[in-house]
């Protein structure tokens, strides 16, 4: 079963809005979690690093006053697009690390991903 | 500058013949590399994954091979199945430390015709 949940799965919203992204951890503690964004027939491009705790580290040419990334605890992450626009459509994905079970398996768990559409 | 990359972008296979699925890297600093599965709309899956230690590992009808010295590897799944058509993302860090971010591919989309 997933052990990483995201959620919404899709949002429509006006331009100029802003929209939050939620990734829970669900039977595993998270300290960092990672967003991703990936465009069409594009790469999962990583955006920032979410820390429990502490700032997130955002990657160059992110903005952090538009996405702002809230870690408020060991299992919960938050996305939010602020001032949304058109071009800020995309494929959202967040994803954690089970350092528990990252020995046997995959470094990281991803979240189903959320499809964002600004109009 | 595109430190995964998967020069084909799509690939089609007849069921039943192997499908062998290409990746390349250029930071020497990758030790460990993986492949992800995604249907549209949905996170990506895990599939497989190696140690830069090795130069090959084996699940079922999924085997992924390592040549370091010309920073490739490859995925061979054989028999392919319709039920593998996906796109396919190749994976890298330079820790297996499981807090270290993957960098990927822009992924190599698998239709196996039955």
């Amino acid at each position: 079963g997933a052990v990483v949940s995201q959620h919404p799965s899709w949002v429509i919203c006006k331009s100029g809005t802003s929209v939050k992204i939620e990734c829970r951890s669900l039977d595993f503690q998270a300290t960092t979690m990672f967003w991703y964004r990936q465009f069409p027939k594009q790469s999962l491009m990583l955006m920032a690093t979410s820390n429990e705790g502490s700032k997130a580290t955002y990657e160059q040419g992110v903005e952090k006053d538009k996405f702002l990334i809230n870690h408020a605890s060991l299992t919960l992450s938050t996305l939010t697009v602020t001032s949304a626009h058109p071009e800020d459509s995309s494929f959202y994905i967040c994803s954690a690390p089970n350092l528990i079970r990252a020995e046997h398996n995959s470094p990281l768990h991803f979240g189903n991903g959320t499809r964002l559409t600004v109009t | 500058d595109q430190q995964v990359k998967q020069n084909s972008p799509s690939l089609s296979v007849q069921e039943g013949r192997i499908s062998i699925l290409n990746c390349d890297y250029t930071n020497s600093m990758f030790d460990y590399f993986l492949w992800y599965k995604k249907y549209p709309a949905e996170g990506p899956t895990f599939l497989i994954s190696i140690s830069s230690i090795k130069d090959k590992n084996e699940d079922g009808r999924f085997t992924v091979f390592l040549n370091k010295s010309a920073k490739h590897l490859s995925l061979h799944i054989v028999p392919s199945q319709p039920g593998d058509s996906a796109v396919y993302f190749c994976a890298a860090s330079h820790r297996n430390s499981g807090n270290t971010p993957l960098v990927f591919g822009k992924g190599t989309r698998l239709s196996v015709i039955a």
